[in-house]
């Protein structure tokens, strides 16, 4: 089955810096890449995803990158702000026509942004 | 709109004893899924509903864990006989019909002392 490592597991910036998460997946067949950000006490919330057949994807401060002959994944925030602090998680999954996607995710990365 | 929501928030049970988990997924998403988040980790896989039907349960760990979703909009994850290590937070997604996108709730979290 799939397999997402995720890196690094603690990350801390300046408020303003950007910050960077890496992902790499295992199976070549996985063709949507997710990302989520869970605040403590709640539950994992979208905020970008991208599909096979993209390289890049941008909204605001937030970019994810797809390197599908290397098998890895990024986000970037930039210009990071103390409500940026949360775990995020990366994840992947395979959607056949009619089959299900289930999620295999990262171990999480938790990102403390400093005054 | 309304999210995901799940019920109850927080569980505290004993071992041995049995425990239904809730969720009611945002009206009119076809796909549900259960996940299981223990301390400092991602969420895994347990259960797909598409419609009524348990799509893909290759998710749960043994057969003391059970969901049903019996008209294709709540669901109830079902654990019998409890043991400690089935503590952690049982996390419910939707997503509409053909969709990658699954939209997740609050979670509960269970306790089993």
């Amino acid at each position: 089955g799939e397999n997402v490592e995720q890196h690094p597991s603690t990350l801390s910036v300046q408020e303003g810096d950007s910050a960077v998460i890496k992902c790499t997946y295992s199976d070549s067949a996985s063709n949507y890449f997710p990302w989520y950000k869970q605040e403590l006490g709640k539950g994992p919330q979208l905020i970008i995803d991208i599909r096979s057949n993209v390289g890049e994807k941008k909204d605001q401060r937030i970019a994810v990158t797809l390197n599908k002959t290397a098998k890895h994944f990024s986000l970037h925030i930039t210009e990071t702000q103390p409500e940026d602090s949360a775990v995020y998680f990366c994840a992947a999954s395979r959607k056949d026509t009619g089959t299900a996607s289930k999620l295999t995710f990262g171990t999480g990365t938790r990102l403390q942004v400093t005054l | 709109g309304a999210g995901v929501s799940q019920t109850p928030s927080n569980k505290v049970t004993e071992k041995g004893k049995y425990v239904e988990l809730r969720c009611d997924p945002i009206s009119g998403h076809t796909a549900l899924y259960w996940y299981r988040q223990s301390l400092g980790q991602g969420p895994e896989f347990l259960i797909y509903f598409q419609g009524t039907g348990a799509a893909d349960d290759s998710g749960l760990p043994n057969d003391r864990f059970f969901a049903v979703r019996p008209e294709g909009s709540v669901s109830t994850l079902k654990i019998q006989r409890t043991e400690r290590g089935d503590s952690a937070v049982y996390l419910c997604a939707s997503s509409p019909t053909m969709s990658d996108t699954q939209y997740f709730g609050p979670g509960t979290r269970l306790t089993v002392l």
